[in-house]
């Protein structure tokens, strides 16, 4: 079946030490995005790669890289992960075409706990 | 700013009530909209989407659409204990390629 993967499902990470987490997809989909969910909250959308093009939006901090390797892989680095970076970690992806309406689908999530 | 309004509850409902979830928008120009539920713990699944003014349907769901009000609702008939979960609403500003503005949900609890 088609589908969008994370890896991996749970990270446990240290105060300050960086952590790599990565989403895969099988449904060719052009565009490849990260949301940031935390408890009760909306997710967040964080940045995302229309083909090789990043978009970043604007109050995503600094502390935050992506790389989109090819179609099929995309990573997220937190580089000092703090406390307040500890959240579900969501990727998505959608078919960016003229006659599509951009419906997205999503990994299961990474769960992320900084101690 | 975009901005997407829910309810974040809980709405309570009994087992084989309706259960009807709103969502208001700010931006008059979005054009598609979407539900999708989230089980906690988990990830959104998409459940349907709208972009016609009106009503839709998928089984048990109703999507229905008034953009001048700039108003979004589902409806979910013969609610079962399944269906507690959170409802997001997600806008976005049309066909081809735009990014999803959510709404923070609303939770739903069925119960038996």
């Amino acid at each position: 079946d088609a589908m969008v993967i994370q890896n991996p499902r749970y990270q446990v990470t240290q105060f300050g030490k960086p952590v790599t987490l990565s989403c895969s997809q099988t449904l060719n989909h052009n565009v490849m995005y990260w949301y940031q969910q935390k408890s009760s909250q909306a997710p967040k959308l964080l940045f995302h790669y229309y083909d090789k093009d990043f978009n970043n939006e604007a109050d995503t901090p600094d502390n935050f890289q992506s790389r989109r390797p090819n179609t099929s892989f995309c990573f997220l680095d937190i580089r000092s992960p703090g406390l307040g970076d500890a959240a579900m970690y969501l990727c998505a992806t959608s078919r960016a075409l003229e006659s599509s309406y951009n419906e997205q689908f999503f990994g299961p999530g990474t769960r992320l706990t900084v101690l | 700013q975009k901005e997407v309004e829910q309810n974040s509850g809980p709405l309570s409902v009994p087992e084989g009530a309706i259960a009807s979830l709103n969502c208001t928008y700010s931006d008059r120009g979005s054009q598609s909209f979407f539900w999708y539920r989230q089980y906690s713990g988990k990830s959104p699944e998409l459940i349907m989407f709208i972009y016609s003014n009106g009503d839709k349907e998928d089984g048990r769901f109703t999507a229905q659409l008034n953009k001048a009000s700039q108003y979004v609702s589902l409806l979910i008939r013969d609610s079962q204990p399944s269906d507690s979960a959170t409802y997001l609403c997600a806008v976005n500003g049309g066909p081809g390629y735009s990014t999803l503005t959510f709404g923070k949900g609303t939770m739903l609890l069925v119960s038996p």
